[in-house]
């Protein structure tokens, strides 16, 4: 069975910009989590799709805003980007709640300039 | 609200040497997650625990669910290069769709 994967792994951006970071689930897994993690730092929670819906989000400026299609995959938003933005995205999926098990992508690697 | 306690901070260990951390919560959890990260990558999940006194190994890994379910340990025995990384503990949150995550063991070998 494939892992998650995230699209794309690289991304440069200069700051004003807005990015689409894109997440594709474990076949099956119908919740999906998503993480902003800067250097050093441990993981901070941004929000969790489960069947389109969001049914939980982090402490987070308006600005980052997420999705989640009929085939579970999930795309998160960033608007305005702020160089304090720069950091790994990760996207994680899990079978049903979010407080599952979770299985992560490799991430994507923003920076903004 | 909830926290997780994640210690030590960080590590330095030589290779063979078995390695202890450990993760505390001021609430009682009915799940604890271990993940390891490489530089750059994302979480990979070790183990999970779901009831307390529990222990369970992966290879040279054993994790184990406090009793009192307020924490959880993580031994590695034997360390070896590749056991570089950070090591991370989390449980879920009361409203279950949401996991908490402590701030993470790094591992560094001694030079």
């Amino acid at each position: 069975k494939a892992g998650v994967t995230q699209t794309p792994r690289y991304l440069i951006k200069t700051r004003g910009q807005q990015v689409t970071l894109s997440c594709s689930p474990i076949s099956g897994h119908r919740s999906v989590s998503w993480y902003q993690q800067t250097p050093g730092q441990g993981l901070q929670f941004l929000f969790e799709y489960f069947s389109e819906t969001q049914r939980n989000k982090g402490n987070f400026p308006g600005r980052f805003s997420g999705r989640q299609f009929s085939n579970s995959r999930s795309e998160m938003n960033v608007s305005t980007l702020e160089l304090g933005d720069s950091a790994l995205y990760l996207c994680a999926s899990s079978v049903g709640q979010g407080a599952d098990e979770q299985y992560f992508g490799p991430g994507t690697r923003l920076t903004v300039t | 609200g909830q926290q997780l306690n994640q210690s030590p901070q960080s590590m330095f260990i030589q290779e063979g040497e078995d390695v202890s951390m450990n993760c505390t919560s001021s609430s009682i959890f009915n799940t604890w997650l271990w993940y390891k990260q490489d530089p750059g990558e994302g979480p990979v999940l070790l183990i999970a625990l779901y009831k307390a006194g529990e222990l369970t190994s992966n290879g040279r890994l054993t994790a184990q669910f406090g009793i009192t379910r307020k924490d959880s340990f993580l031994n590695i025995s034997a360390s070896i290069p590749s056991d570089v990384g950070i090591y991370f503990c989390a449980g879920p949150l009361d409203s279950n769709y949401q996991l908490i995550w402590g701030a993470g063991t790094k591992l560094i070998i001694k030079p």
